[in-house]
């Protein structure tokens, strides 16, 4: 039973496309997070959704589209893809906790290549 | 605002040897800190998790961590470790952006250790 999963796995696309990720948690929890991991592996936060509202935004280009069709989903959107994009894009879940704080579960990453 | 340094980008221990990965935050609450590795091709797994009381705080894989508030710092240890410890490790900062406790996860830049048979 994997906890947080994400397709595709793999993606390869040429500059100017669309694409989107889709991201699925089966722990029940509340809140969904999209992070971005680049070629020298550091990692940075790009959105968070609770209970399907948006709570985060980093300085993400606005070609980055997240949707939460419920709790258990969180897709990301990418249009007119660039050569920057390719990157490896983590999924993630936690349960919030008011006043304290909660375990982040990461999904497996999706690889995503612009050429 | 907040940050995390891992000094070191790359370390080579031997297998059997003992084994520090430096972690240094910036932040000015009481922090949650927390350390994650990633092996090759793999998402991210916690290791293990600072949020108050004890300041040494046990892990899985025989992995240890602990909180020094004077010098701002989470190192994590292991007294002997294995060839599958190879992989990259991840210093983070829970960063609290409402009173209700939403947060984000800071990252440092990673550790990358690789460990000689």
């Amino acid at each position: 039973d994997t906890a947080v999963s994400q397709t595709p796995k793999y993606l390869v696309t040429q500059m100017g496309n669309d694409k989107s990720i889709k991201c699925e948690q089966n722990l029940g929890h509340d809140t969904m997070y999209w992070y971005k991991q680049d070629s020298k592996k550091f990692l940075k936060i790009m959105f968070s959704y609770n209970n399907k509202e948006l709570i985060i935004n980093e300085t993400v280009p606005n070609r980055f589209s997240p949707k939460s069709p419920d709790k258990a989903h969180l897709n990301l959107h990418i249009n007119s893809l660039e050569l920057g994009d390719s990157a490896v894009y983590f999924c993630a879940s936690s349960q919030e906790v008011a006043g304290g704080t909660w375990e982040q579960f990461f999904g497996p990453g999706t690889r995503l290549t612009v050429l | 605002a907040q940050s995390v340094t891992q000094p070191d980008i790359h370390i080579t221990v031997s297998e059997g040897a003992s084994l520090e990965l430096r972690c240094n935050y910036s932040y000015g609450a009481t922090p949650y800190l927390f350390w994650y590795v990633q092996s090759p091709g793999q998402g991210l797994q916690l290791l293990l998790k600072y949020f108050s009381g004890d300041t040494l705080v046990q892990g899985i894989k025989g992995f240890e961590a602990e909180f020094k508030r004077s010098q701002s710092s989470f190192n994590l240890r292991k007294p002997s470790v294995h060839w599958s410890d190879a992989a990259e490790y991840f210093c983070a900062v829970g960063a609290p952006m409402f009173s209700g406790g939403y947060n984000k996860l800071i990252f440092g830049a990673g550790t990358r250790l690789a460990v000689h048979p």
